[in-house]
């Protein structure tokens, strides 16, 4: 079956501008997570989204929100970007309490 | 209060030597541990995790951790490394994994390098 599915995997942004990454979950799972990967910060998780709603998140200010749609796809927006949100943005679906990653998005801010 | 310490930012082995990637935790309650790799520019990919059962866990391409909870450590090793398992390598803690993912907490990470 398919994995998880992020768009598009490479991303590059100029500062203040917005964003908006996407995450497919695998077929079924209906949890889905982001996290933010940089090489000072190490893994740290943004949010995560479960049968729409958001059930958790993470310490980012409110630039970084995200939201869940029926058929489980989710997507995240970072709005006013800087260059420290320059970064690989991961999503994971679960089920059953294992988690799925996607390759990630890589986003750059100019 | 969860943490997760991996002791070594950076592996070093030859071929065909083993590896060992040290991973110690704190936790309030018996937690779930995992050991994910990620090679470069890829996502992350499970490789082995312990739920309570069997403190000897499998996992793929020929990884193994044992959950030592005297030593609350979860440390992975292979007996045999390969060139393709260079990557970098998280180990992970949670209190909550089957319900909630806010208390998942990821280490920083080792760089596995291996040298022909």
């Amino acid at each position: 079956k398919a994995g998880v599915t992020q768009t598009p995997r490479y991303l590059i942004k100029t500062r203040g501008q917005q964003v908006t990454l996407s995450c497919s979950p695998i077929s079924g799972h209906r949890s889905v997570s982001w996290y933010q990967q940089t090489p000072g910060q190490g893994l740290q998780f943004l949010f995560e989204y479960f049968s729409e709603t958001q059930r958790n998140k993470g310490n980012f200010p409110g630039r970084f929100s995200g939201r869940q749609f029926s058929n489980s796809r989710s997507e995240m927006n970072v709005s006013t970007l800087e260059l420290g949100d320059s970064a690989l943005y991961l999503c994971a679906s679960s089920r059953g309490g294992e988690a799925f990653f996607g390759q990630g998005t890589r986003l750059t801010v100019v | 209060a969860q943490s997760v310490t991996q002791l070594d930012s950076h592996v070093s082995v030859s071929e065909g030597t083993p590896v060992l990637l040290r991973c110690n935790y704190s936790s309030s309650y018996s937690p779930s541990l995992f050991w994910y790799v990620q090679h470069p520019n890829k996502g992350l990919q499970l490789l082995l995790k312990y739920t309570s059962a069997a403190t000897l866990v499998k996992g793929i391409n020929g990884f193994e951790a044992e959950f030592k909870k005297s030593e609350t450590s979860f440390h992975l090793t292979k007996p045999s490394a390969h060139m393709s398992d260079a990557a970098e390598y998280f180990c992970v803690v949670s209190e909550g994994w089957k319900t909630s993912y806010d208390k998942v907490i990821f280490g920083p990470g080792t760089s596995l390098s291996v040298i022909p």
